[in-house]
């Protein structure tokens, strides 16, 4: 596709629920972030894949956090028993390859509401 | 830990040059001046980066200092569109964290008409 595409754009969701957030990559883009982003602040980094496999998972905040992407491609953010303070917006990223010089490509984001 | 330090807020007359500046005094040799900038309800978007020299592209220009320790994005001629929070970040080129951006709290630029 043309830009890296997220969905839902809009989850609202109970306390204790299972929540799922899709991203689509570019295209040929090797590498695939998720960064979270809480009102009034900047994005905060939670994982990054490189093909098929974690990178680097140390920004998940805990286990209740998991994300996979099993073909290389589309990658799924999973949360278990959300709680209030999971509420945020959820954004995925891509790039071709993960020296310092090359660009990042963000989705719109996944806006999730915990009631 | 943030990097870079950014004023929180700035105004800009529309059609005029908005200068957004950064500093980043603790700046290594491998590493990149990026700015993304993100418009309301919008993922962030690429703006420019650079290493030592001047860049131009067809959005803005990036000015570091000669001792990299600052550096400021130029939008030449500010529309309302461009009411956006504007991220400066610095980033290595390789190693230890080279593959993420780590974002602080940006400036909130708005064009006024």
């Amino acid at each position: 596709g043309a830009g890296v595409s997220q969905t839902p754009s809009n989850k609202v969701t109970e306390k204790g629920k299972y929540v799922e957030l899709r991203c689509d990559p570019i295209s040929g883009h090797t590498a695939l972030y998720w960064y979270r982003q809480s009102l009034g602040q900047g994005p905060e980094f939670l994982i990054y894949f490189q093909g098929t496999g974690a990178a680097d998972d140390s920004g998940l905040p805990n286990d209740r956090f998991f994300a996979v992407r099993p073909e290389g491609s589309v990658s799924t953010l999973k949360i278990q028993r959300t709680e209030r303070g999971d509420s945020a917006v959820y954004l995925c990223a891509s790039s071709y390859e993960t020296s310092g010089a090359n660009v990042l490509t963000f989705g719109a984001g996944s806006r999730l509401t915990v009631l | 830990d943030a990097k870079t330090t950014q004023p929180p807020s700035m105004d800009c007359a529309e059609g005029r040059a908005a200068n957004l500046p950064c500093n980043h005094s603790t700046i290594s040799g491998n590493e990149y001046v990026y700015w993304y900038r993100q418009i309301h309800s919008q993922g962030p978007q690429y703006i420019i980066h650079g290493l030592k020299n001047n860049e131009t592209n067809e959005m803005a220009s990036l000015i570091i200092t000669e001792d990299r320790k600052s550096s400021t994005l130029i939008l030449p001629h500010a529309t309302l569109r461009d009411t956006a929070v504007y991220y400066c970040i610095v980033r290595p080129y390789s190693g230890a964290g080279s593959y993420q951006l780590t974002f602080g709290k940006g400036t909130k630029l708005s064009v006024i008409p």
